[in-house]
């Protein structure tokens, strides 16, 4: 399968705690996205990387979440001292080189968290 | 980037045509039109881009007037499978880095 992919799929963590997901794009895309969704509502910009530089962060963004995407494939988006309002869908996208034909991001299936 | 307004439900029945339209008053000279259908538990897919008149692909058609301010994502013959929430962009994706803004979306169930 060459889609994106995203791990794990499921978190459950207890308030305070740290969690990380990983994100691997498709090979060749050069763009990563990572969006934020909860229930009801649609996905939510946080960042985005053209290779391995973050070249911009949502508001939503606050110092508790960092995310990297140290040498251009994979990415990682890190929630530190998690709270319940922190729980939610965290999506990855990706996207091809600048290409007018191929002006489209591909989604992960997300990465659905639960802060108790 | 432009604001979309779209109905935040609609109800069919399976093999009837869909139609939802999203209004964009304020869309900029350099906007696309973009579509995307999310499933339950998924992330959201591509479904059609435009710029203007009518774009056709094997899923679906948008027809977008002269004046832009409007677009109607239809679907024809829906089947069960389409039960989605589907949702509507507006934006100058490349010089926006391409983030996408969305919004409610659109709830549509296809009964059978």
């Amino acid at each position: 399968d060459t889609g994106v992919s995203q791990n794990p799929r499921h978190k459950i963590t207890k308030r305070g705690q740290n969690v990380t997901f990983r994100c691997d794009p498709i090979s060749e895309h050069n763009r990563l996205y990572w969006y934020r969704q909860t229930l009801g509502q649609g996905p939510e910009f946080l960042t985005y990387f053209q290779n391995e530089a973050q070249l911009e962060k949502s508001r939503l963004l606050s110092d508790r979440f960092s995310a990297e995407r140290p040498k251009g494939s994979f990415s990682t988006l890190e929630i530190q001292r998690t709270e319940q309002g922190d729980s939610a869908m965290y999506l990855c996208a990706s996207r091809d080189r600048d290409n007018p034909s191929t002006d489209t991001q591909y989604f992960g299936p997300g990465t659905r968290l639960t802060v108790l | 980037l432009a604001k979309t307004t779209q109905p935040i439900s609609m109800d069919s029945y399976e093999g009837q045509e869909v139609n939802i339209t999203c209004s964009h008053n304020n869309i900029a000279t350099n906007d696309y039109i973009t579509w995307y259908q999310q499933f339950p538990s998924q992330g959201p897919r591509f479904i059609i881009q435009g710029y203007k008149t009518k774009v056709t692909n094997e899923v679906a058609s948008l027809f977008i007037p002269a004046d832009r301010k409007s677009s109607t994502l239809s679907l024809p013959r829906v089947s069960l499978s389409d039960t989605a929430v589907y949702y509507c962009l507006v934006g100058a994706f490349k010089a926006a880095g391409n983030k996408l803004t969305f919004g409610g979306g659109t709830r549509v169930l296809v009964k059978p």
